[in-house]
């Protein structure tokens, strides 16, 4: 089985301070993904990746970046956290076109909940 | 503006009952179409999906869906929902096999 793990399930922070989470899958996909979830209003795309040093910018990229330096890992930072990024935050891999038979489908892990005071 | 809707944010159906969760897109060509579960405190699960074909999907847990081009919509079905079925439901477009939108959600209570 597939599986994506997230760092933590549940984190407080400060506003100002600045917040790593962190997200490792194990089935050597190529593709990751952050994406915020918020009541009423779904996932949002923040960042994803296509492979190792690469990134591009969801949706919603402000206040956010974003670093993978192992193909395994896909860290999201908040460079200076703020009460507005109180949310809970997703991680997902995909595997790349090697693999068409599931080449759409997202792996998710459990979400960190994240709390900036 | 290009887009996925789910018009019911909550929906309550009893024990035993047939459960049918909307979904609408409005993109251009047809996507690839999902439906993903999120049970409290977890991540998304996929129920199901489609690319093309039959347009009657079977997933897992007894749940369907059917892909309706003639009114982008992917509604999802259960015959007779069970207490475990209480979660969050996401419908899903991929509208260029690139990346992922999700609609806002449905919540599903079951009552006893």
């Amino acid at each position: 089985d597939v599986k994506v793990t997230q760092s933590s399930r549940y984190l407080v922070k400060r506003t100002g301070e600045k917040v790593f989470l962190e997200c490792v899958q194990d089935m050597d996909h190529e593709n990751m993904f952050w994406y915020r979830q918020d009541p009423g209003l779904g996932l949002r795309l923040i960042y994803f990746s296509y492979d190792v040093k690469m990134k591009e910018k969801g949706d919603i990229p402000e206040g956010y970046s974003v670093s993978r330096e192992k193909k395994e890992r896909f860290s999201l930072i908040l460079e200076s956290a703020s009460t507005n990024q109180t949310s809970m935050y997703l991680c997902a891999s995909r595997p790349g076109q090697g693999f068409m038979s599931s080449y759409n489908e997202q792996f998710f892990g459990p979400g960190t909940r994240l709390t900036v005071l | 503006a290009q887009s996925v809707t789910q018009p019911d944010i909550h929906i309550t159906v009893s024990e035993g009952a047939s459960l049918e969760l909307r979904c609408n897109y409005s993109y251009g060509a047809t996507p690839y179409l999902f439906w993903y579960v999120q049970s409290p405190g977890q991540g998304l699960q996929l129920l199901l999906k489609y690319f093309s074909g039959d347009t009657l999907v079977q997933g897992i847990k007894g749940f369907e869906a059917e892909f309706k081009r003639s009114q982008s919509s992917f509604n999802l079905r259960k015959p007779s929902v069970h207490w475990s079925d209480a979660a969050e439901y996401f419908c899903a477009v991929d509208p260029n096999n690139n990346d992922m939108r999700f609609g806002a959600g449905t919540r599903l209570t079951v009552k006893p």
